[in-house]
Formats: C-alpha cells, structure tokens, sequence
C-alpha cells in the first residue's frame, strides 16, 4: 500500500537554525498537510496545502514557517529561526479527495538546542 | 469551532477484557469522527471514521465505536484486548462543512497498556 514518507526521522538543531523537513505524499494525493505534536500535548494541525498554495494555517504558523511544493513529489517545511519550543514530533499527511481518509507518514522528531 | 474531550490519558486492561477508550466531541455542525491509533515510533494510522452514516462503524483490527448524538459521544471500543493492542489512540472531529478544509481536531490521546 502506498505511503507518506518523511525524511528525517530524527533531527537534532542548534536554536536559530534553519531546519527543512521532507514529506513525500502518496503520489496522486491533492492536499497536503503539517500537523505537530509536542511531547505528551494534543496532536496540532499546522498548515494545508492545495493546488500550490496554502488553503489554512493555524496561528502557530507563523512567518517562522513556510511550506513548498518544489516538484511533483516532495512537500517540504520550513523554520526559519528555530525556537526551544519548535521541538515536536511533525507529522505530514495527504489526502487523495476531501472525503478520503488522510494518510500520516511516520513523523519527523526534531529537537532544538 | 469544534474539540475533543479523550477521558482517561491512561487505560489499562488485562488480555482478553474489553477496551472501551472514550471520546466526547464539540461541534456546531454534523461532524465527521476518526479514530487513529499510534504504535511507538510510528505515524497516525486511521482505525475507523464516522461520516453520518451508519452510527455504529467497525475498523480494523476489530475495532468498532457508536456515534450517540444525544450524548455527543464516540467512544472506541474492542472485545478482547489482545496485547498487540498496545499504542496511543487519538480520537479526532472534522467539521462536516465541505470547502478545501481538512483540519481535523485532535484529542489528547490515550495511551492504552494491556497485560498478560
């Protein structure tokens, strides 16, 4: 079966760093997403992603974040400047058609310093 | 806006007891219900989905929850937990109001531990 991929599993930066986190979505998946999860908190949505653009963000989305579609298969996120509390489990799903079910990929851990 | 309410951060049972994980839901409009369960180290996996249709839904693994309006609940439920059970589940609601949004709310999580 077809699966969200994130790359890397586990990433480790310095407070102030950029850092960019790979999804690769199933391939003819049309909408994106960043989901968040802090350790031991609720499981957050980020950011969604259709037709090359953003279609909501939430308010922890801000300008420290961006998202992008380079090609026909990576989506990638972004932080800018990272914070001590940017560390969290994210999440990328995809979803084939609104009422499909949203597929999550195993999840990046990133840790600020 | 809508939330979900998990009872219980914690649940344990012995091998072979029913599971009941429970999930109350806020939402101004018809909403659209998940399960997810999360196994260590791994991503959110979709157990069941409640889309207004049928109010009792069965997922994998043997799995089933019952949406009950009136009392605003979907709580998850399993016969006999067998000990691969064993993983966090997250009840989550989307609101039913169509558009390009798909934002589903998240519960907290329950972390489910079943014992010999």
């Amino acid at each position: 079966e077809p699966e969200v991929t994130q790359t890397p599993s586990h990433q480790v930066t310095q407070m102030g760093q950029e850092v960019i986190l790979r999804c690769v979505p199933i391939s003819n998946h049309l909408y994106f997403y960043w989901y968040r999860q802090i350790l031991g908190q609720k499981v957050e949505f980020l950011v969604s992603f259709y037709n090359n653009e953003i279609s909501e963000k939430s308010e922890i989305f801000d300008d420290q974040f961006s998202v992008e579609r380079p090609d026909g298969s990576n989506f990638t996120l972004k932080i800018r400047s990272t914070k001590l509390e940017d560390s969290a489990m994210y999440f990328c799903a995809s979803l084939l058609v609104l009422n499909s079910p949203l597929h999550f990929g195993n999840g990046t851990r990133l840790t600020v310093t | 806006a809508q939330s979900v309410t998990q009872l219980g951060s914690h649940v344990s049972v012995s091998e072979g007891a029913l599971v009941l994980l429970r999930c109350n839901y806020s939402s101004s409009v018809p909403p659209y219900l998940f399960w997810y369960v999360q196994y260590p180290n791994q991503g959110l996996q979709l157990l069941l989905k409640y889309t207004s249709a049928a109010t009792l839904v069965k997922g994998i693994n043997g799995f089933e929850a019952e949406f009950k309006k009136s009392e605003t609940s979907f709580h998850l439920t399993k016969p006999s937990a067998h000990m691969s059970d064993a993983a966090e589940y997250f009840c989550a609601v989307r609101q039913n109001s169509g558009g390009s949004n798909y934002k589903l709310t998240f519960g907290k999580g329950t972390l489910l531990t079943v014992n010999p």
